[in-house]
């Protein structure tokens, strides 16, 4: 059973623009949420998490919004830049469970 | 700061081979995973360690053993491997406090034939 939904396989933006990445998921025993981004042949990098207790985390370009009562979060990206364009994969966590999303290949147009 | 590493980066094995992919982290982490990415599927845990000593099933472990060899070293072998084990592999690391944060490796590519 896939806990962790990204609907939008991929999504291209105009550099300048607003890129908005979402992302589902269905247990509410999930206590920490994080996104990724990953470039071609290379590893998961880190990128912005935000904890259950909160609805909002912003580091620079890049704010989380979780709706728990929704079960969802979302990743904004303002402004989006070309060095953006990569493979976003949301991730939903509690202690030694970490589920991942399918991921969204966002392309920052230039 | 060499992170998590992992080896080897690409392998190719007949189908009923075996391999052990090798992960090593120098960040003093107490939880190593390892994960397969597949198209479409995201990345799905495989086995984890909490701590040294210890390794627990995850999503899809049917295949694969793995060996906490101490606290920096966890590493996956395929006993049999098949066509369906044909992915790209991530270690991956957390420590306590760390938010839950893991760190990935930069990924180890297995095609079975």
């Amino acid at each position: 059973d896939q806990q962790v939904k990204q609907n939008s396989p991929s999504l291209s933006v105009q550099e300048g623009r607003i890129s908005i990445l979402n992302c589902d998921y269905t247990n509410s025993m999930f206590d920490y949420f994080l996104w990724y981004k990953k470039y071609p042949a290379e590893g998961p990098t880190f990128l912005i998490s935000i904890s259950s207790i909160k609805d909002k985390n912003e580091d620079g370009r890049f704010t989380v919004f979780l709706n728990k009562s929704a079960k969802h979060l979302s990743l904004h990206i303002v402004p989006s830049q070309p060095g953006d364009s990569a493979v976003y994969f949301c991730a939903a966590s509690r202690p030694n469970d970490m589920r991942f999303g399918a991921g969204t290949r966002l392309t920052v147009k230039p | 700061n060499a992170g998590v590493t992992q080896t080897p980066k690409f392998q190719v094995l007949k189908t009923g081979q075996s391999m052990t992919l090798q992960c090593a982290q120098d960040m003093n982490h107490n939880s190593m995973y390892w994960y397969r990415q597949d198209p479409g599927m995201g990345l799905r845990l495989i086995y984890y360690s909490a701590s040294e000593g210890t390794t627990d099933k995850g999503e899809v472990p049917n295949g694969y053993n793995v060996s906490r060899l101490n606290k920096r070293e966890f590493s996956l072998r395929l006993e049999s491997a098949a066509p369906s084990q044909t992915s790209v592999y991530f270690c991956a690391s957390s420590g306590r406090g760390s938010g839950n944060t893991i760190y990935f490796g930069e990924g180890s590519w297995l095609t079975v034939v």
